[in-house]
């Protein structure tokens, strides 16, 4: 079965500086993706960034890398020189290939509080 | 359209009474998947259509929640006699398509409150 845990209920950064939001997945399946949202406090959800399983270097997307390392099954979230706006919950989320049917599933997410 | 349309944003109805939620996908995008996010948690999932293919119903709660995609596009998610629990944050997305790599667009979602 699909699982994706996010163990950071709550992050606090210093503005400019770097963060790492975790996030462990658990899967059968040799093919997914593996999905980054930010929904700040107005409530929409924003696609950051992909990582598909089969891809060999981290994914990037500007100030957003993700750190795959799939031994450990983990994906965490690397954002670089942190900015006010960044403040928001991030959920990291799963999407297998085969018997998942393609419905994505999220983790509980962490809240970033980034600080002036 | 533009993004992903949701209507109304919020609802407020009487315990016991039926509700419809409107999704109205990017024009074009074949996959349509219904959320729910209640106060201050994740995002469960409920429902998922892609293009004619009998939709993925295993996240529906209960037989009180039922959804339909008329035409391939438009989305309706309709709760019968609503109990308080159903309140929450219902998300409509869809993607281009339904493969792995295919991240979301949202919508701003529908806030629910059953008084």
């Amino acid at each position: 079965a699909q699982k994706i845990t996010q163990t950071q209920p709550g992050m606090f950064v210093q503005e400019k500086e770097a963060v790492t939001l975790d996030c462990t997945y658990d899967t059968s399946d040799p093919s997914y993706g593996l999905f980054w949202y930010k929904q700040p406090s107005s409530g929409e959800m924003i696609f950051l960034i992909y990582q598909g399983s089969y891809d060999q270097q981290n994914a990037t997307e500007g100030r957003y890398s993700l750190n795959f390392q799939k031994a450990r099954k983990s994906a965490n979230l690397v954002i670089s020189a942190s900015q006010l706006g960044d403040s928001a919950m991030y959920f990291c989320a799963m999407r297998e290939g085969g018997t998942g049917g393609f419905k994505t599933i999220f983790g509980a997410g962490t809240r970033l509080f980034v600080k002036a | 359209g533009a993004g992903v349309s949701q209507s109304p944003s919020n609802k407020v109805t009487e315990k016991g009474k039926d509700v419809e939620l409107r999704c109205d996908p990017i024009s074009g995008h074949t996959a349509l998947y219904w959320y729910r996010q209640s106060l201050g948690q994740g995002l469960e999932f409920l429902i998922y259509f892609q293009g004619n293919s009998a939709p993925d119903k295993s996240g529906l709660p209960s037989d009180r929640f039922s959804a339909e995609r008329t035409g391939g596009s438009v989305s309706t998610l309709t709760i019968q006699r609503t109990q308080q629990e159903d309140s929450a944050v219902y998300l409509c997305a869809s993607s281009l398509a339904a493969g792995v790599g295919y991240g979301y667009t949202f919508g701003s979602g529908t806030r629910l409150t059953v008084v």
